[in-house]
């Protein structure tokens, strides 16, 4: 199985100022990534597939990069909105895994 | 619009099973797969299987084959998702979300559905 580990386990960051966040794959996942959010209470909603392409209705503040082994999620400028945690997902092998999460909360 | 409809918390006795559904509008229920995928307390998200809603083909994550059977009623645009031998370690919430197109990442998820195993 493929284990995905991501760091910083949390990031404390302000309003307007860039995030970067970090998943590593145990073996190459080729560009087999996904990126989802997840607030409180809610299910996980769909970032980035494929390591760097948004999803439907996704603001251009957030992209992907990386393929084999290393990906980022970088998010340009951080909203109020955009406090949660963040999961990476790898389709490269079976069984699917993801990754811990990464929380990013307000400093 | 897409929607994923789940059914409501369940509690359950160790050894016992649980079904849960997952209804679906808002597309062709039998052109996308749908997966399942739980969340245990302090765990991170754990896939545990899919199936093709239209030949209803299945796949199991190898730590649940045998105890976790995945079914759907085309009739009802309704994925099920049966888990038994229940145990505490089973507690968590359990997720379906739409496969995005036949790639294996999810682009629609339901609500949830807590389990919880308790004696």
């Amino acid at each position: 199985e493929i284990v995905l580990t991501q760091s910083p386990a949390t990031l404390s960051l302000s309003p307007g100022e860039r995030a970067t966040l970090s998943c590593r794959a145990s073996q190459s996942v080729s560009n087999y990534l996904a990126w989802y959010q997840q607030k409180p209470g809610q299910a996980p909603r769909l970032l980035i597939y494929d390591a760097s392409n948004r999803a439907t209705g996704i603001p251009a503040r957030f992209s992907g990069s990386g393929s084999g082994t290393d990906f980022t999620l970088t998010i340009s400028s951080l909203e109020p909105e955009d406090f949660a945690v963040y999961f990476c997902q790898q389709r490269s092998n079976w069984p699917y895994s993801f990754g811990q999460g990464t929380k990013l909360e307000i400093k | 619009q897409v929607q994923l409809v789940q059914s409501g918390a369940e509690v359950k006795k160790p050894g016992a099973s649980v079904k849960v559904s997952c209804k679906a509008s808002g597309y062709t229920f039998t052109s996308y797969a749908m997966h399942w995928v739980r969340q245990a307390p302090g765990q991170r998200l754990e896939w545990m299987g899919w199936i093709n809603a239209g030949n209803g083909d299945t796949k199991y994550s190898q730590k649940f084959q045998g105890r976790v059977t995945i079914t759907r009623d085309t009739s009802a645009s309704t994925a099920y998702m049966d888990l038994s031998s229940l145990r505490s370690e089973d507690t968590a919430i359990y997720y379906c979300a739409r496969d995005r197109g036949g790639t294996g990442d999810f682009d629609y998820w339901g609500p949830g559905s807590v389990v919880t195993v308790s004696s």
